[in-house]
């Protein structure tokens, strides 16, 4: 079974620092997707990523977020000057095709926790 | 816009009873519909999608869920529980014009007691 893998698991950081939480889509996949979960609230989309450049974002996504990736394999989450609210789980997701497509499904990782201190 | 509404935060049930996990939506066009699920220190895994053709839908681990576009429901079933079906379901939507963006309920945590 193919995955989608996220590292670090759990990182815990301090108010106003930069954080990037990597992920490794599956291989053949060509979307890219961030979500989050604030403890107790909804999963949140935050942005899609495809033929390398966002393809959508939300109102979340503001300028304090950036993605990348930067090889073949990796897609980043940069979070720049962390505020308490940032506090949450972060999970990266991969799809070989758009929603639309009926074939399509999307994979999601395990999560990163951050905690903003 | 979407959205979800997934009306039980937590639902308690004896195992090999039947369990129903409730989700409405709301969108101004065409929407797939989706479950997830999320067991203890997992990721979100798809339980089942709806895109088109029957509304009746089967997904893994013998759930199913039923498209009912005139109470704008998508309703999870299983007849039959086990206590490995302990976890958090999500249901989401994706509108048809909406990219690829998902939009998840807030979760309805079930649990299954021996």
């Amino acid at each position: 079974e193919p995955e989608v893998t996220q590292t670090p698991s759990h990182q815990v950081t301090q108010m106003g620092q930069e954080v990037i939480l990597r992920c490794v889509p599956i291989s053949n996949h060509l979307y890219f997707y961030w979500y989050r979960q604030i403890l107790g609230q909804k999963v949140e989309f935050l942005v899609s990523f495809y033929n390398n450049e966002i393809s959508e974002k939300s109102e979340i996504f503001d300028d304090q977020f950036s993605v990348e990736r930067p090889d073949g394999s990796n897609f980043t989450l940069k979070i720049r000057s962390t505020k308490l609210e940032d506090s949450a789980m972060y999970f990266c997701a991969s799809s070989s095709q758009p929603i639309v497509s009926s074939g399509n499904t999307i994979y999601f990782g395990e999560g990163s926790w951050l905690t903003v201190v | 816009a979407q959205s979800v509404t997934q009306l039980d935060s937590q639902v308690p049930v004896f195992e090999e009873a039947p369990v129903e996990l409730r989700c409405n939506y709301s969108s101004s066009v065409s929407v797939y519909l989706f479950w997830y699920v999320q067991y203890p220190n997992q990721g979100l895994q798809l339980l089942l999608k709806y895109l088109s053709g029957s509304t009746l839908v089967k997904g893994i681990n013998g759930f199913e869920a039923e498209f009912n576009k005139s109470q704008t429901s998508f309703h999870l079933r299983k007849p039959s529980v086990h206590i490995s079906d302990t976890a958090e379901y999500f249901c989401a939507v994706s509108g048809r014009n909406a990219g690829n963006m998902l939009t998840f309920g807030g979760g309805t945590r079930l649990m299954v007691k021996p």
